[in-house]
């Protein structure tokens, strides 16, 4: 099946700095989705980014299909962005329609 | 505006019972998904349904889960006999109708976590 490797695993920063949050996926993908999930367990939709660049504040995401990566990055940091950020994508040739997760990135963002 | 709403939102059974997890889609959306999230795991698909169909049940444990999505009313997720091992949060997403399901993005709920004692 398609294999969704998130890195790095763990990262920690301190307020107002900037991070790059990667996700490798192994096949063509039709639907990419990032996620935060907040530390009350809350999954916060970030960005629907099947290929392309796009901005919402201090985040914004690409995805380069034709290379099946995807980045997140985080500028300014602040302590409300703890938590853990997923990438999720859908195989382009799949007969059904699941979401396929990472593992996952845990942030924690100190003041 | 209502997103997807879930219920409860924590569910504490012991061991043996039924566990029902409920779900309403966002307005509009006629297809529904299940996930299970595991302790300090990602979420795992379960099901995917639209209205009074299931369409990929692949990732169902065989036994004891069921999942339905009736003409009128929300999505249930059941859980029969429920052990230990089944304690986890469970997430339900909509998309909207049209189109070709997988397209189009999926709007999560907040989860229900459940608890085995």
């Amino acid at each position: 099946g398609i294999q969704v490797e998130q890195s790095p695993p763990d990262l920690i920063l301190q307020e107002g700095a900037n991070s790059t949050l990667r996700c490798n996926f192994s096949d063509s993908v039709n639907n990419l989705q990032w996620f935060h999930q907040n530390p009350w367990g809350q999954l916060i939709n970030l960005f629907y980014i099947p290929s392309g660049t796009k901005q919402n504040g201090r985040l914004s995401a690409t995805t380069v299909a034709t290379e099946r990566y995807s980045l997140l990055y985080i500028s300014s940091s602040q302590t409300t962005d703890s938590g853990v950020y997923f990438c999720a994508v859908r195989l382009r040739e799949t007969s059904g329609s699941r979401l396929t997760f990472g593992e996952g990135t845990q942030l924690t963002v100190n003041p | 505006n209502a997103g997807v709403m879930q219920n409860p939102r924590h569910l504490v059974r012991r061991r043996g019972q039924e566990a029902r997890l409920r779900c309403s889609p966002m307005k509009g959306h006629s297809h529904v998904y299940w996930y299970r999230q595991l302790p300090e795991e990602g979420l795992k698909f379960m099901v995917y349904l639209q209205k009074e169909n299931i369409i990929d049940e692949s990732g169902m444990p065989k036994e004891r889960f069921s999942a339905e999505f009736p003409k009128e009313g929300p999505s249930i997720l059941r859980i029969q006999q429920v052990v230990r091992g089944d304690s986890a949060a469970y997430f339900c997403a909509s998309s909207p109708s049209g189109g070709i399901g997988g397209n189009q993005p999926q709007h999560f709920g907040d989860g229900t976590r459940l608890s085995i004692l």
